[in-house]
């Protein structure tokens, strides 16, 4: 099974910052990774796709990178609706997720 | 438009089962495979299984072998998930969550149910 390791776990910041949550997976995955978006009461929002491959209706100010083993999740410019909790997916072997990253109000 | 509804809350005691379904509209049924997902509270997202709707194959994550069932009603395009022999660490919210891509097998997860709570206690 493939491991995902998600850092920090929890992310304190203001608006305005730039914010950048790292998935580091247990082995290649080649770019077969998401990262999506959770509020509290809701289902996960899919943010992103093939790593780096911004989903229709997603703000340009989210970004992705990375491939093989790391990955990084940045928001330029981190605004109030962005506080949430963020978890990355791997997909080339079945599924699994990073243990998430709560992005909270500093 | 695309959605997946979830069945309701269920309470279930320990050793019991419970089996949860997952009613799809909006797009081909058998278009896209369809993932389980579980999520303890406050905890993070954890992948159960997978299930084609063409074939009805499957495949669950270790963890879950021999207690997973996933099957799907192409009739009434619902997807069901039934898992055995409930502890109380089994208590989480469970998902049906739809494959991005028409016939992938590698791909992110696009549409999600609302969740369906279980909660296993004595």
């Amino acid at each position: 099974d493939i491991q995902m390791t998600q850092s920090p776990s929890t992310l304190s910041a203001s608006v305005g910052d730039r914010v950048t949550i790292t998935c580091r997976a247990s082995q290649s995955i080649s770019n077969w990774l998401a990262w999506y978006q959770q509020k509290p009461g809701k289902a996960p929002r899919l943010l992103m796709n093939k790593a780096s491959s911004l989903e229709s209706g997603v703000p340009s100010r989210f970004s992705g990178s990375g491939s093989g083993t790391e990955f990084t999740l940045t928001i330029s410019s981190l605004q109030p609706e962005d506080f949430a909790t963020y978890y990355c997916q791997q997909y080339n072997s079945y599924s699994s997720f990073g243990g998430g990253t709560k992005v909270e109000i500093k | 438009q695309v959605q997946l509804v979830q069945s309701g809350a269920e309470v279930k005691k320990p050793g019991a089962s419970v089996k949860v379904s997952c009613k799809a509209s909006g797009y081909t049924f058998t278009s896209h495979n369809m993932h389980w997902v579980r999520q303890a509270p406050g905890q993070g997202l954890e992948w159960m299984g997978t299930i084609t709707p063409s074939g009805g194959s499957t495949n669950s994550a270790q963890q879950f072998q021999g207690r997973l069932t996933m099957t799907r009603d192409r009739s009434t395009s619902t997807f069901y998930m039934e898992l055995d022999s409930l502890r109380s660490e089994d208590t989480a919210l469970y998902y049906c969550a739809r494959m991005l891509t028409s016939g992938s097998y590698n791909d992110a997860f696009d549409i999600w149910g609302q969740g369906t709570m279980v909660t296993v206690s004595s």
